[in-house]
């Protein structure tokens, strides 16, 4: 069974520009969490989808946002780049949320994203 | 307020030395406890879980943790250290009432291996 995927790896961006990230969960998972990863904050949730709906966000400015597909496949997009964006945002999917009977969330390898 | 905390920032241990990595959490009630491991350029990955239950729980790569409610504790240990266990170690929570979708993370602890 082929793991979570992310898309693309590496990208580097400037200041004010847009991006956006792709994450392809196992098959059969209906959830997709994003998290961002920095060295001085650690790991931060931002939110999750179950179904193509956004069932739970963190704490995280508007310009963060996110959506999922029928096959649920997941996006992020962040507007308006900062310095401060310049993370490792990784993606988890589970099968219906990480308290689920399954309990587990698998992890991608994560976007390694870099703001100029 | 509501976290989880893990103490150590850095642990070394001795190849083939024990090991044991602390994790606290505050919380009213007891949260859903898990501990992965991350690698160098990796995800996350999954070393175990407590729910309810057995108290003492057994995850992979001989890896296991004991939940006490008293000392508000899951922490992780492994009898033999091995040269490839070095990586970041996080503790994480599912906080009760968040609606099972969110894991609150630990800063983490970076376990070196000394030969």
């Amino acid at each position: 069974k082929a793991g979570v995927t992310q898309t693309p790896r590496y990208l580097i961006k400037t200041r004010g520009q847009q991006v956006t990230l792709s994450c392809s969960p196992i098959s059969g998972h209906r959830s997709v969490s994003w998290y961002q990863q920095t060295p001085g904050q650690g790991l931060q949730f931002l939110f999750e989808y179950f179904s193509e709906t956004q069932r739970n966000k963190g704490n995280f400015p508007g310009r963060f946002s996110g959506r999922q597909f029928s096959n649920s496949r997941s996006e992020m997009n962040v507007s308006t780049l900062e310095l401060g964006d310049s993370a490792l945002y990784l993606c988890a999917s589970s099968l219906s949320g990480v308290g689920g009977s399954k309990g587990e969330q698998f992890f991608g390898p994560g976007t390694r994203l870099t703001v100029l | 307020a509501q976290s989880v905390t893990q103490p150590d920032i850095h642990i070394t241990v001795s190849e083939g030395a024990s090991l044991e990595l602390r994790c606290n959490y505050s919380y009213g009630a007891t949260p859903y406890l898990f501990w992965y491991v991350q690698s160098p350029g990796q995800g996350l990955q999954l070393l175990l879980k407590y729910f309810s239950g057995d108290t003492l729980v057994q995850g992979i790569k001989g890896f296991e943790a004991e939940f006490k409610r008293s000392q508000s504790s899951f922490n992780l240990r492994k009898p033999s250290v091995h040269w490839s266990d070095a990586a970041e170690y996080f503790c994480a929570v599912v906080p009760p009432g968040s609606g099972y979708s969110t894991l609150t993370f630990g800063k983490g602890t970076m376990l070196l291996v000394s030969p």
